[in-house]
C-alpha cells in the first residue's frame, strides 16, 4: 500500500541547472508534505515542506509545489549544486504525527 | 545546533536474542519516533511516543517491540527475540510539535544485523 510514491528511482542532472523531484500521493487525508534528503550513513535531514492549505514554498534554491487536484507534489531545485547529490525523501502526513515516506529518488548532480 | 544522537551506529546480533537501541533526542523536544529501513526500501513508521507512552504504532510494531525512556534524555527500542527480518537501519527522530506542523529530526541510525 503505497500511499506516497516516487517513481522516478534515480534522476541525474547537470550542475547548475533545475532539479525538478516528483511524488504522488493517495491519501487525501494527508495535510503536511515534507522533503528530506539523505546522505548514505546518516539520517534523513528534512529540507522543505508545505501545508495543504499552499500550493507553493520557497526557501532558497527549493521550492515545493503543491497541486492538490493532481495530489501531485515536486521539489525544484535551482541551480543544482554538487553537493545537492543524495537520496530525496518525499514524505507525507495527516493529523496523526507519524510521517509516511515514499522510496525516494536518488539526485546525482554531474560536473 | 541540537542534533538526535543513536548508538550503537552497528549492531550485529544472533537470532532470538534481544537488542535494545538507543537514542538521544534533541533536550526541548517532546515527541519521539523509531523508524526503519531495510535495504532497498522505503523508510517506514514504526511506533511513535508521547507523555511517556505510546501515542502510535504500526503493524510491524508486534509483541517483539517495546519502546521507553527510561530517564529524561534517553529513547529505546528494544527487539526482544530478533528475527533475520528485524536487518535494517533503525532511525530515532523527535519533534517539538507546533500545532501541524510536524518537521521531525532523525539521528544518523543503527545499522542493526541479525545473523
Amino acid at each position: 500500500d503505497q500511499q506516497v510514491k516516487q517513481n522516478s528511482p534515480s534522476l541525474s542532472v547537470q550542475e547548475g541547472r533545475i532539479s525538478i523531484l516528483n511524488c504522488d500521493y493517495t491519501n487525501s487525508m494527508f495535510d503536511y508534505f515534507l522533503w528530506y534528503k539523505k546522505y548514505p550513513a546518516e539520517g534523513p535531514t528534512f529540507l522543505i515542506s508545505i501545508s495543504s492549505i499552499k500550493d507553493k514554498n520557497e526557501d532558497g534554491r527549493f521550492t515545493v509545489f503543491l497541486n492538490k487536484s493532481a495530489k501531485h507534489l515536486s521539489l525544484h531545485i535551482v541551480p543544482s549544486q554538487p553537493g545537492d547529490s543524495a537520496v530525496y525523501f518525499c514524505a507525507a502526513s495527516d493529523r496523526d504525527d507519524k510521517i509516511i515516506f515514499g522510496k525516494g529518488t536518488r539526485l546525482h548532480i554531474l560536473p | 545546533e541540537p542534533e538526535v544522537t543513536q548508538t550503537p551506529s552497528h549492531q550485529v546480533t544472533q537470532m532470538g536474542q534481544e537488542v535494545i537501541l538507543r537514542c538521544v533526542p534533541i533536550s526541548n523536544h517532546l515527541y519521539f519516533y523509531w523508524y526503519r529501513q531495510i535495504l532497498g526500501q522505503k523508510v517506514e513508521f514504526l511506533v511513535s511516543f508521547y507523555n511517556n507512552e505510546i501515542s502510535e504504532k504500526s503493524e510491524i510494531f508486534d509483541d517483539q517491540f517495546s519502546v521507553e525512556r527510561p530517564d529524561g534524555s534517553n529513547f529505546t527500542l528494544k527487539i526482544r527475540s530478533t528475527k533475520l527480518e528485524d536487518s535494517a537501519m533503525y532511525f530515532c527522530a523527535s519533534t517539538e510539535w507546533t500545532g501541524g506542523r510536524n518537521e521531525q529530526f532523525f539521528g544518523p541510525g543503527t545499522r542493526l544485523t541479525v545473523l
